[in-house]
């Protein structure tokens, strides 16, 4: 498998259920990133998690990080169905600098009102 | 707030075609970046550029493909000659202050959507 796969590839939640995707990866990181993409639209940024932390929050969003298992989720509480969108986890890799992130498939959220 | 913009949105060209992508970066960015996703399918790293020259590229990056900044503020991306599979949707991206150490996050264009027929 590639670095940066999510799972599962699809998710439909009716809206005020909480939604969870996994990531996991292969390599050392110094940090894990998860973006989200609207339908043929670019990335945009949502969180940061670096490599010496297990959990952060921002808003709705909960990340957590377990660096043993080389894994990481991204919880949204209380969705919307404006929350309907893919989304992506991406690894900066140790060796990698400012040379690239890498991302996985995705997992599309479908959140139903 | 400060965003990268792409053009064209949407590109329909034939096999065997040059096709040049734009992107216009965030203006005291540094590094610069040139992704595609096939439809539907994950985001694939292409090129990054840093200080007028690629800094690393992917096996995806082979000899069809440049890369260039021709004046302060485009970046380009050139495919000689397209294939079929080079359908996809690019995405350019940039990252990096000067003077600034930062995490590496991405600020993404809306992307420029190539169909080679």
């Amino acid at each position: 498998s590639q670095q940066g796969e999510e799972d599962p590839q699809a998710l439909s939640i009716q809206e005020g259920e909480n939604a969870t995707m996994n990531c996991s990866y292969k390599t050392s990181i110094n940090n894990l990133q998860w973006y989200r993409q609207n339908s043929g639209r670019g990335l945009v940024h949502l969180i940061l998690i670096r490599s010496n932390e297990r959990e952060k929050h921002s808003g709705r969003l909960r990340v957590t990080l377990d660096t043993s298992k080389k894994s990481s989720s991204l919880l949204i509480t209380a969705s919307r169905a404006a929350d309907t969108a893919s989304y992506f986890c991406a690894t900066d890799p140790v060796s990698g600098g400012y040379n690239k992130l890498i991302f996985g498939a995705g997992t599309r959220l479908a959140v139903h009102p | 707030e400060p965003e990268v913009t792409q053009t064209p949105s949407h590109q329909v060209t034939q096999m065997g075609q040059e096709v040049i992508l734009r992107c216009v970066p965030i203006s005291n960015h540094l590094y610069f970046y040139w992704y595609r996703q096939i439809l539907g399918q994950k985001v694939e790293f292409l090129v990054s550029f840093y200080n007028n020259e690629i800094s690393e590229k992917s096996e995806i990056f082979d000899d069809q493909f440049s890369v260039e900044r021709p004046d302060g503020s485009n970046f380009t991306l050139k495919i000689r000659s397209t294939k079929l599979e080079d359908s996809a949707m690019y995405f350019c991206a940039s990252s990096g202050v000067l003077g600034q150490s930062v995490a590496n996050v991405l600020t993404f264009g809306a992307g420029s959507r190539l169909t080679v027929l």
